[in-house]
């Protein structure tokens, strides 16, 4: 596609139960980031991949918390028994490693709501 | 750690006004990057300017420049000739040399008045 997308673009979720959100890079980009965004805030970095390669997720709230990307493409950041805490938009951005260097391209997030 | 700081939570401008945007940072790496992002009220956070810090110039993108000061440690963003669809959050952004996580201040809402 064009851009990067992600979905459902909003989730409400009752306290306790699992999510999943996805993220859909731009074709060919190599590495992805996700970053969680708070109501007023700048977003904050939680975990990298590089291909399939999980490199940091040392932004990761809690183990609650916990991404893949197995075939280096498209990524599912999961949050189990969610809290209300967990409400935040969630951003997920691509970057092509050998274009413009260390330009990340973001997704329009995907708002979650844990009631 | 590396951190950014936006000390204006929120700015307006008069229609094709220029108006100008405040960062610091604060890092002891000598190679990284800094980036000015728009965020309409849809949320997608799109690109407006970079600057590598080994580069002297300051970076410029038809309406927006940056004042970058590396001694100071900071990184202003200049928009001239403001239009109503320049309102939005923006956000000053760190990123060390490499395919690294980026660093964001808390952003700074502008408002264009026509």
């Amino acid at each position: 596609g064009a851009g990067v997308s992600q979905s459902p673009r909003y989730k409400v979720a009752k306290r306790g139960q699992d999510v999943a959100l996805r993220c859909d890079p731009i074709s060919g980009h190599v590495s992805l980031f996700w970053y969680q965004q708070a109501l007023g805030q700048g977003p904050e970095f939680l975990t990298y991949f590089q291909n399939e390669a999980q490199l940091d997720k040392s932004g990761l709230p809690s183990d609650r918390f916990f991404a893949e990307r197995p075939e280096g493409s498209v990524s599912t950041l999961k949050i189990q028994r969610t809290q209300q805490e967990d409400s935040a938009v969630y951003l997920c951005a691509s970057v092509f490693i050998g274009g413009t260097p260390d330009t990340q391209y973001f997704g329009p997030g995907t708002r979650l709501t844990v009631l | 750690a590396q951190t950014v700081t936006q000390s204006q939570p929120e700015m307006s401008v008069q229609e094709a006004e220029t108006v100008t945007l405040s960062c610091t940072y604060d890092t002891s790496e000598s190679d990284y990057y800094l980036f000015w992002y728009k965020q309409p009220p849809s949320r997608q956070m799109i690109l407006v300017i970079r600057q590598e810090a080994y580069k002297q110039q300051n970076a410029t993108e038809n309406r927006f420049s940056v004042n970058f000061q590396k001694a100071a440690k900071s990184f202003s963003l200049k928009i001239s000739d403001s239009q109503l669809g320049d309102a939005a959050m923006y956000f000053c952004a760190y990123r060390r040399g490499g395919n690294n996580d980026m660093r964001f201040g808390a952003g700074t809402r502008l408002t264009v008045k026509p």
